[in-house]
């Protein structure tokens, strides 16, 4: 049973940079699509972008070249950077997994999620 | 980006009832879309994937139909397990989109 697990920093000061890691255990990280989302009551759910075996990415445009996202297999872990916070950014970050079909991908398991505070 | 509407936003229910709500594509995504259900404090979980398919382990009181930018999600018979809130997201073109969903509470 693949579990996945979000790690790194609650608290982010505005205009720096938040990273976060997530940690896969109990499967391959190879061919699937490693996904981030975060959840605010502003803006409700919102897929931030994905990174696939290979260094392969697809990130939302509306983070505006903020996110850059990479992928280490030897660890199984991947992880998130987004670059000038600010107080729109605060949310429960949630990595997952994207299951793939034809470039199609749904999201069969996420982690707990992680939240993350942008505040001087 | 591609508008996922749900209705109605809240919904209130008394066990054993059946119940449909609805999620509306501002374009058609074929049957690209999943269901999640999300009770308080915890992650989304997966319910249906494509639109009808149920995923594994998922009570079959759960079904989903629909196709091009209308859809729904049934409960034939409401648990109490069941009250929770529940988003759609398509999954046809990026960025994906999220439905801004909808909460399903006790009578």
């Amino acid at each position: 049973q693949v579990q996945l697990q979000e790690s790194g920093p609650g608290l982010v000061k505005p205009s720096e940079t938040l990273s976060l890691t997530c940690s896969v255990a109990g499967g391959s990280i190879s061919t699937y699509y490693w996904t981030w989302i975060r959840q605010s009551p502003v803006k409700g759910l919102e897929w931030v972008g994905y990174i696939f075996y290979g260094d392969n990415t697809n990130y939302n445009p509306s983070l505006e070249g903020r996110v850059t996202m990479s992928l280490d297999t030897s660890t199984k872990q991947f992880s998130l950077r987004l670059s000038s916070v600010t107080a729109a950014d605060s949310a429960v970050y949630y990595c997952a997994r994207g299951f793939n079909f034809f470039d199609y991908n749904y999201l069969d398991v996420w982690g707990k999620g992680t939240t993350v505070t942008v505040s001087s | 980006d591609i508008r996922m509407t749900q209705s109605p936003s809240t919904l209130s229910a008394s066990v054993g009832d059946r119940v449909t709500i609805t999620c509306r594509a501002s374009q058609s995504i074929s049957t690209w879309l999943a269901w999640y259900q999300q009770k308080p404090g915890k992650a989304p979980t997966l319910l249906i994937y494509k639109a009808s398919t149920l995923e594994s382990g998922v009570p079959s009181r759960f079904s989903g139909s629909g196709s091009g930018t209308d859809f729904t999600l049934t409960f034939t018979s409401l648990q109490p397990d069941d009250f929770a809130t529940y988003y759609c997201q398509q999954y046809n073109s990026y960025p994906y989109t999220f439905g801004r969903g909808t909460k399903l509470d006790i009578k």
